[in-house]
This record gives C-alpha cells, sequence and structure tokens, in this order.
C-alpha cells in the first residue's frame, strides 16, 4: 500500500530556514500537502502542490516537488517560534477519496 | 470558513464501554474521515464514508463502526473499548467536487482514554 515517510524531530534557530522533508511511494499521487498541527489543535491544511508542479511559493512557504525520486519538501524562510508545531506530509492517489498521511515532524523553534 | 466540530474534546470511559465520538461538519462535504493520532504513528485512518449511509473500511478499522445517517454527521463507535484505544481521535471532512484538491478540513480532536 501507500506509505509516506518524514523525519520525526527538527530543531531550528529563530530567524533560520527551516526544511521538512517528505517521502512517498505512491507514483500515482494526484494532490500532496502540507498539513500544520498545533498543540491541541485538528491539522490545517498549510499548502498543496498539484503532482505535474516541481514548486510552488506561498509567502515565507517553499514546496519542492521531485517525482523521479518521490520526495517533497517544505521550506519556511525566516521560522518563527509560532512555527513550532508537528507538519504533517500527505498524499493522495488519483481515483480515491483517501490521503495517507505521513508520521509528522516535531519542528522546536529555538528563540 | 469550514467548520468541522467534534462532540467532545476530552472523554474518559471504562474497559467494555460502548464509546460515541459525533462529528459535524458544516459545508455539505460529501467525504468524512475518522483517524486516530498516535505518537511516532501520525495519523491512521480508520474508516470513511462518501455518502450519506456509505462507508469504507480504512486501515485499521478492527473493533470500530461507523455511521453516517445525514450528511453533515458521521458518528464513530466503539463497540467495546479496550485500553488499546486510548488515543486521539480526528474528524476531517472534504469536498468531492473538481477543483476543490479534496483538501481535508480536520476537527480539534478528541482524546479519548480507557481505564
Amino acid at each position: 500500500g501507500e506509505d509516506v515517510e518524514q523525519s520525526l524531530f527538527l530543531s531550528v534557530r529563530e530567524g533560520d530556514s527551516s526544511v521538512i522533508n517528505c517521502t512517498y511511494t505512491d507514483s500515482s499521487s494526484t494532490y500532496l500537502y502540507w498539513y500544520k498541527q498545533e498543540p491541541g489543535a485538528g491539522l490545517q491544511l498549510l499548502t498543496y502542490i498539484f503532482s505535474n508542479m516541481d514548486m510552488k511559493q506561498d509567502q515565507r512557504l517553499t514546496v519542492l516537488l521531485n517525482k523521479k525520486d518521490k520526495h517533497l519538501s517544505l521550506r519556511i524562510a525566516d521560522t518563527q517560534t509560532g512555527d513550532s508545531a508537528i507538519y504533517f506530509c500527505a498524499e493522495k492517489a488519483g481515483g480515491y477519496q483517501k490521503v495517507t498521511f505521513g508520521t509528522g515532524t516535531k519542528l522546536q523553534v529555538i528563540p | 470558513d469550514v467548520k468541522v466540530t467534534q462532540s467532545s474534546r476530552y472523554l474518559v470511559k471504562r474497559t467494555g464501554e460502548k464509546v460515541f465520538l459525533e462529528c459535524v461538519q458544516d459545508m455539505d462535504h460529501e467525504n468524512m474521515f475518522w483517524y486516530r493520532q498516535d505518537p511516532g504513528l501520525g495519523l491512521r485512518l480508520i474508516y470513511f464514508s462518501y455518502d450519506v449511509k456509505m462507508k469504507e473500511k480504512g486501515d485499521i478499522p478492527e473493533g470500530y463502526s461507523v455511521s453516517r445517517e445525514k450528511k453533515e454527521r458521521f458518528s464513530l463507535i466503539l463497540e467495546s473499548a479496550s485500553t488499546n484505544q486510548t488515543s486521539m481521535y480526528l474528524c476531517a471532512s472534504s469536498s468531492a467536487l473538481a477543483g476543490s484538491q479534496e483538501t481535508q478540513y480536520f476537527g480539534p480532536g478528541t482524546r479519548l482514554l480507557v481505564l
């Protein structure tokens, strides 16, 4: 079945860039997503990328997609303490309602 | 704004009890989902529904059932709660319309403790 993998933990200093990586196995993915979960809350969509794109930029966020290597990354520029959260990568295969989520990467921003 | 609400934020139940978790969305979404979230395991799909009275098993349906009698409401039922069902339960909904990117909108979660 589909599998989405992420490292569990990332620590960065405030003001630095953060890069969160994700690998997936399903070559029929149509959409790939990044969700953010703040403590005690549900997940909130940060951004998504369609599988025929290789980059998407949205203010401080840059998503890079390497379809050949099935690798997705999220770069957060000028990371702030408010960016501390768990970030989930997710992918949706074509023709199915189901979305497969990664294990989540906990981002810790050190002041 | 899409709103997904869950009936309880925290719940404590005893082993063997029947547990109902309710989820309501206000955006007329066709798809609804139940996940459980455990540390180091991420989100795992329990069940989902793409229409009223329709349901599909996810990756870990054992010990759970669901009900979708109305489009806006999706219930998760633990027939006989066990301690290994202690977890955070997240409900989500998404639109099946073209152009929606099928983004999932999540509720705040229900933290269930089974003693």
